[in-house]
This record gives structure tokens, sequence and C-alpha cells, in this order.
């Protein structure tokens, strides 16, 4: 099974803080994303990376930043929390042999900036 | 622009019957996939069922069926025989020209005995 491993279920942080969300997958899957999750509005795509060094912007990238140093890892950074950045936070990773691969997830970490 | 659209923010479900979850989207890119998902309250996401844009026949996986109708652009999740566990969010989601997706907001379904 496809194993998704977000390093944390549950972070409070203060405004202003750098922080760091990490996530590792075992499936030797080339496209990896970050999304947050806020009610009414789905998931949003921050950023996603197609290759190790690789990153690409997605629909809401404003305040936040990625590192993809090797292929399995994949960070997601806020340079400088504030408030409006409290949200659920889901890290997916999928194969690049074809559209039709589905999109595997963690299991989100819960963020609170204070 | 592509757009999913999941206009039903909740819905209710008696055990052991079906259930049809709405899904409708918009591209103009011919070649596209479609996909559900399913979240309980714990959180991950859970893929449910794939439908290619070129598929000829609906795609089916155990209690899940999707109705895909390309004329009208929907992709109906279906869920026959509804169990307690099946109380959880759904997403749609759409995939196109790259390997990235976009997401409804969500359809909250709850099964009650």
């Amino acid at each position: 099974d496809v194993k998704v491993t977000q390093s944390s279920r549950y972070l409070v942080k203060r405004t202003g803080e750098k922080v760091f969300l990490e996530c590792v997958q075992d499936m030797d899957h080339e496209n990896m994303f970050w999304y947050r999750q806020d009610p009414g509005l789905g998931l949003r795509l921050i950023y996603f990376s197609y290759d190790v060094k690789m990153k690409e912007k997605g629909d809401i990238p404003e305040g936040y930043s990625v590192s993809r140093e090797k292929k399995e890892r994949f960070s997601l950074i806020l340079e400088s929390a504030s408030t409006n950045q409290t949200s659920m936070y889901l890290c997916a990773s999928s194969s690049a042999a074809g559209r039709d691969q589905p999109q595997h997830f963690g299991d989100g970490t819960r963020l609170s900036i204070l | 622009a592509q757009k999913i659209t999941q206009t039903q923010p909740g819905m209710f479900v008696q055990e052991k019957e079906a259930v049809t979850l709405d899904c409708t989207y918009d591209t103009s890119d011919p070649s596209y996939g479609l996909f559900w998902y399913k979240q309980p309250s714990s959180g991950e996401m859970i893929f449910l069922i794939y439908q290619g844009s070129y598929d000829q026949q609906n795609a089916t996986e155990g209690r899940y069926s999707l109705n895909f109708q390309k004329a009208r652009k929907s992709a109906n999740l279906v869920i026959s025989a509804s169990q307690l566990g099946d109380s959880a969010m759904y997403f749609c989601a759409m995939s196109y020209n790259t390997d990235k997706l976009i997401f409804g907001t969500g359809t909250r379904l709850q099964v009650f005995p």
C-alpha cells in the first residue's frame, strides 16, 4: 500500500514564526502536492513538484514556499506564519505514469496559528 | 477554465439504501479524468473510483459506481447499500492537462440506521 506520512497531526504555532510541514512518501512517486483545506472551499493547491528540486506554484502560493531535495520528501514552509494560515494541510503524491493515476494523501496536519 | 461543482452540501440516507452524490464539471480539454474521494472525520482522503473521459463504460468499484454522462458533463457517484461507515465528506475531482487535480467543495453524507 502507498504510504504518505505527514510529520504532525496537530500543530500550534505563533504569528511570525517560520513553520515547516514535512511529508514523506514510500512509493517512489514523481509527483508530490501540498493542499490546504478550508470549510466550504474544498481543497486548494498550494504548490506541487514533479521531480526533485522542481516546483510549481498552485492556486494559492502566497505566503508559502516548498522544498524537495529528495524524491520521497516534500516540505511546505510558512515563511512568517499568520492567523489566516490556520487550516488543514494535506500532502499527496502520485505516479507520473498517466492522468488516471490517483493522488494518495497523508492524514493531514491541523495547523493553528495564534 | 476548469471547474468542478458539487451542489449538495449535505445528504442523508438510510442504511442499506442507495444514494447519488452529484458532480458536474467544466473543461474544454478533450482528455481528462474524474475522481471521487472519501474523507472520514479522521481527515485522511481515500481514493474511491476513477473515470477517464474516453472510457466507454461507467466505472465500478464494489459498492461504488460512477454515473458518467459526458454530454451533460456530469460524473455522479452512486453508493449502493449504504453502511454507517459511509458517513463522511465526499469530494469530486478532475485532472486535465497535467497531473494536477481540481476539487469540488464536497458533500457531507450522513447514513442513519
